[in-house]
């Protein structure tokens, strides 16, 4: 069976620092994969997307970045946080189309 | 632009009655809509589903139904019981490039 895997669950960091969010698809070869945040009070708004290896697409101008090292990886990463970037962090991936996605338990990040 | 809009932000239904989620799209292109539960601090969990070639899907106490000519969806559960209470997005999809955009969520509330 399929799982994915999204870490770390929380994590606090400082004004400027940078970031790093690695998530991991098992048990499925070339999915489609996707970065979500959900903002306090807010819906679930979509950041990246990928259809496939070093395939990003970029859904909204901003401070992160997205990479795709391997076929069942997606990294979100930023080199200078912000205090907006603060948010609910979800990964999701999915196989073919018109199927449901499927998501990871998010990461809480916090800066300060 | 908000492609896919849940104009209720929460919703109060007493126990055992019938709830109804309410979500309307604006782009015509979306071809497969999606229904989600989310819980605080958890990823969203896949309900339902539904093709634009069907008006209804119904799956145990769940039922979506589908107006393309409105474009709008809506999400009945009966009877709503109490593990119910929690977010619950609409999301839909395109054929074309495969992208799951989000509406905002509507917090729903089943009351003893």
């Amino acid at each position: 069976s399929q799982t994915i895997h999204q870490w770390p669950a929380t994590l606090v960091q400082p004004v400027g620092s940078p970031l790093s969010l690695e998530c991991t698809v098992e048990g499925t070869s070339n999915p489609n994969l996707y970065w979500y945040r959900q903002a306090a009070g807010r819906g679930l708004q979509l950041l990246f997307y990928s259809i496939g290896i070093d395939q990003i697409s970029s859904e909204v101008p901003q401070n992160l970045s997205a990479s795709r090292p391997q076929d069942r990886q997606f990294i979100l990463s930023s080199k200078k946080l912000l205090l907006s970037d603060s948010g609910f962090y979800l990964c999701a991936w999915k196989e073919n189309r018109n199927t449901e996605a499927f998501f990871g338990q998010g990461t809480r990040l916090t800066v300060v | 632009d908000q492609q896919v809009k849940q104009n209720s932000p929460s919703l109060s239904v007493q126990e055992g009655r019938i709830s109804i989620l309410n979500c309307d799209y604006t782009n015509s292109m979306f071809d497969y809509f999606l229904w989600y539960k989310k819980y605080p601090a958890e990823g969203p969990t896949f309900l339902i589903s539904i093709s634009s070639i069907k008006d209804k899907n119904e799956d145990g106490r769940f039922t979506v139904f589908l107006n393309k000519s409105a474009k709008h969806l809506s999400l009945h559960i009966v009877p709503s019981q109490p593990g119910d209470s929690a977010v619950y997005f609409c999301a839909a999809s395109q054929n074309r490039d495969d992208k799951i955009i989000f509406g905002k969520g509507t917090r729903l509330h089943i009351l003893p």
